[in-house]
Order: structure tokens, then C-alpha cells, then sequence
């Protein structure tokens, strides 16, 4: 069963960074990793993407500048840094692999737990 | 704003039929994905390739598309299946990849 397994509940102030990791499992390695955010209250926001080498990289436009996404291929662990934190950056941050198919259907599946990100000075 | 478009709520009677569904433009040209999520739980795939289940997924569930719009239909909702539910595409937009706003099902 794979599974994606996600650090833990972070607390930061404004203008500080914050690094998630998301630990994977199974034949993930092979696989582009997603990054999404739920604010609170809120729908499924995406981020970005990395690839299964880690050299390539797509970052939403909202988030360019502020996202790094990085992965160590010996520890099949993925990571996503966000920059410049904002009061607006609280929200529950997810990774998620994915699958496509004739570069027509992609899907996400599975999901880590999410790990809570509250911004607050 | 989004460039696929939900319903924010739709309810449905236990044991009847409901349909979700996602407009965007790029349906036309690439699949739907879609994704259940209940209170304070990750998002799980409920349906991807327009029409497959992944395993452990009620054959209650199932979907298609048709021109600019998917949809996801439970046939005999069950009280479980209250839930928000998220479509996912391919996009050529600013972005490659878009969820929709989601949709709350309630189950009376």
C-alpha cells in the first residue's frame, strides 16, 4: 500500500519560511509529486509539481517567486519551502502523487495526511 | 476564480440519485479527475480516467463527460457520502493543473 506520510503541524510568524516534508512509499519514486493547499474553509488550491529526478520543477504562478520544491531521491522524500509568510498562508498543505495516462488523464492518488501551517505574529 | 466550475451544494435523499458536475473548457480535450474529502480528512480519489474506480471505491460512484461538462453520479447516496467533492483537470490555462471550488453534498 503506498502511502505518503507528512512532517508535522508547523507555527510560524509573519515573513519567516516554513519546510514540508512528505516521506513516500511504495514505487513513489518514479512518480511527479503535487503540492496543494486548503486554506481554512476553503477549496483545493494547487501549487506545483516536481519531477521524479527532482531537476524539474512547475510552480503555480500565485506561488512563483515565494515555493521551492525539492526531492532526495535516496530518502524518497519530497520537500515543499514556502517564503515570505503571510497571515493568508494558513492552511492545511497536502502532497500528492501523481498518475497520468496518454497526456490526457492525470490524477492524484494518494494523498499525504496534510500538515497544518498556522501563520500568526 | 476557477477554470472549472462547481455547484457549491447540491443535497440528495438517502437512497437516491445525485449528480455532480464541472464545466471548463478544457474537459473538452482532457479528463476529469474527482475527489472526495470529508471534515478534517485528506482529499481520497474517488474517480479518475472520467470513469474508473480506484479499489475500495462503491460502484455507486461512477462519471462521464459530455462536450465541456463531467460528471460524477452516485446512484442510492448513502449517509457516508456526505462529503465536499473536488473535480481536477489538466488545464491550458495560467496554470497546468485546477480543482474546481467544490461541491458540499448533503444526504437527507
Amino acid at each position: 500500500q503506498v502511502q505518503l506520510v507528512q512532517s508535522g503541524a508547523e507555527v510560524k510568524k509573519p515573513g519567516a519560511s516554513v519546510r514540508i516534508s512528505c516521506k513516500t512509499s511504495g514505487d513513489s519514486f518514479t512518480h511527479w509529486m503535487h503540492w496543494v493547499r486548503q486554506a481554512p474553509g476553503e477549496g483545493l488550491e494547487w501549487m506545483g509539481v516536481i519531477n521524479p529526478s527532482g531537476d524539474t520543477t512547475v510552480y503555480s504562478q500565485k506561488f512563483q517567486g515565494r515555493v521551492t520544491m525539492t526531492r532526495d531521491t535516496a530518502t524518497d522524500t519530497v520537500y515543499m519551502e514556502l517564503s515570505s509568510l503571510r497571515s493568508g498562508d494558513t492552511a492545511v498543505y497536502f502532497c500528492a502523487r501523481d498518475t497520468s495516462v496518454a497526456d490526457t488523464c492525470w490524477w492524484f492518488d494518494p494523498w499525504g495526511q496534510g500538515t497544518l501551517v498556522t501563520v500568526s505574529s | 476564480s476557477s477554470e472549472l466550475t462547481q455547484d457549491p451544494a447540491v443535497s440528495v435523499a438517502l437512497g437516491q440519485r445525485v449528480r455532480i458536475t464541472c464545466q471548463g473548457d478544457s474537459l473538452r480535450k482532457y479528463c476529469a479527475s474527482w475527489y472526495q474529502q470529508k471534515p478534517g480528512q485528506a482529499p481520497i480519489l474517488v474517480l479518475y480516467g472520467e470513469n474508473y474506480r480506484p479499489s475500495g471505491i462503491p460502484d455507486r460512484f461512477s462519471g462521464s463527460t459530455s462536450g465541456n461538462t463531467a460528471s460524477l453520479t452516485i446512484t442510492g447516496a448513502q449517509a457516508e457520502d456526505e462529503a465536499d467533492y473536488y473535480c481536477q483537470s489538466r488545464v491550458n490555462g495560467r496554470d497546468p493543473w485546477v480543482f474546481g471550488g467544490g461541491t458540499k453534498l448533503t444526504v437527507l
